[in-house]
């Protein structure tokens, strides 16, 4: 089984200053994980996900993300945000293998970019 | 694209009726899933199917029930709404395998009142 924890509820931050958002996950097999944005009165949208290879991966609207396997953790990160950044983030993972693509989500980060 | 369809963005109903909420998708995806999302527990699985007329329950499956009688189509059926399913209900989809994304609908905020 896996679970996913986001180590902050909100993030407010500055326009043009960078922003890192954090999920740690825990899980007895190999995973996959994913960061997904979802905009007021919207569903989610995937921002990046991490499946192999290069442990810094790298998503839409400027934002990258840190696979970092000792540390159990999928750093979410941008250098400068935007107003239009201010928005709900979920990181979510699944299990490599013996399942449906069930994803377990983390409780979410709320961004608010000030101007 | 794939675009998820939810059959309505709003929605308000009475305590002890029975409630549908309805998802299409047009991208032949094998899974598809129900969640619900509240302030602070964010997305909780309640029933998620991977073939027609297939179902399994996910972490919160009482006072709900599933019905999937095409690939296209997965319904969400509250049996006898009460107040505690007021709440923002997503619908989702993916390929079948575990390193696909999923897709997401714009979201159902149902009310129950």
């Amino acid at each position: 089984a896996q679970s996913v924890t986001q180590l902050d509820s909100q993030v407010p931050v500055f326009e043009e200053a960078p922003v890192e958002l954090r999920c740690n996950y825990s899980s007895s097999v190999s995973v996959y994980l994913f960061w997904y944005v979802q905009y007021p009165n919207q569903g989610l949208q995937l921002l990046l996900k991490y499946l192999s290879g290069s442990t810094l991966v790298k998503g839409i609207n400027g934002f990258e993300a840190e696979f970092n396997k000792s540390q159990t953790s999928f750093h979410l990160r941008k250098p400068s945000v935007h107003i239009s950044d201010t928005a709900e983030y979920f990181c979510a993972v699944t299990g490599r293998s013996g399942n449906t693509g069930k994803l377990i989500f983390g409780q979410g980060t709320t961004l608010q970019v000030k101007p | 694209d794939v675009k998820v369809t939810q059959s309505s963005r709003y929605l308000v109903k009475r305590t002890g009726e029975k409630v549908f909420l309805e998802c299409v998708q047009d991208m032949d995806h094998e899974n598809m899933f129900w969640y619900r999302q509240d302030p602070g527990l964010g997305l909780r699985l309640i029933y998620f199917s991977y073939d027609v007329k297939m179902k399994e329950k996910g972490d919160i499956p009482e006072g709900y029930s599933v019905s999937r009688e095409k690939k296209e189509r997965f319904s969400l059926i509250l049996e006898s709404a009460s107040t505690n399913q007021t709440s923002m209900y997503l619908c989702a989809t993916s390929r079948d395998a575990s390193n696909q994304p999923q897709h997401f609908g714009d979201g159902t905020r149902l009310s129950i009142l």
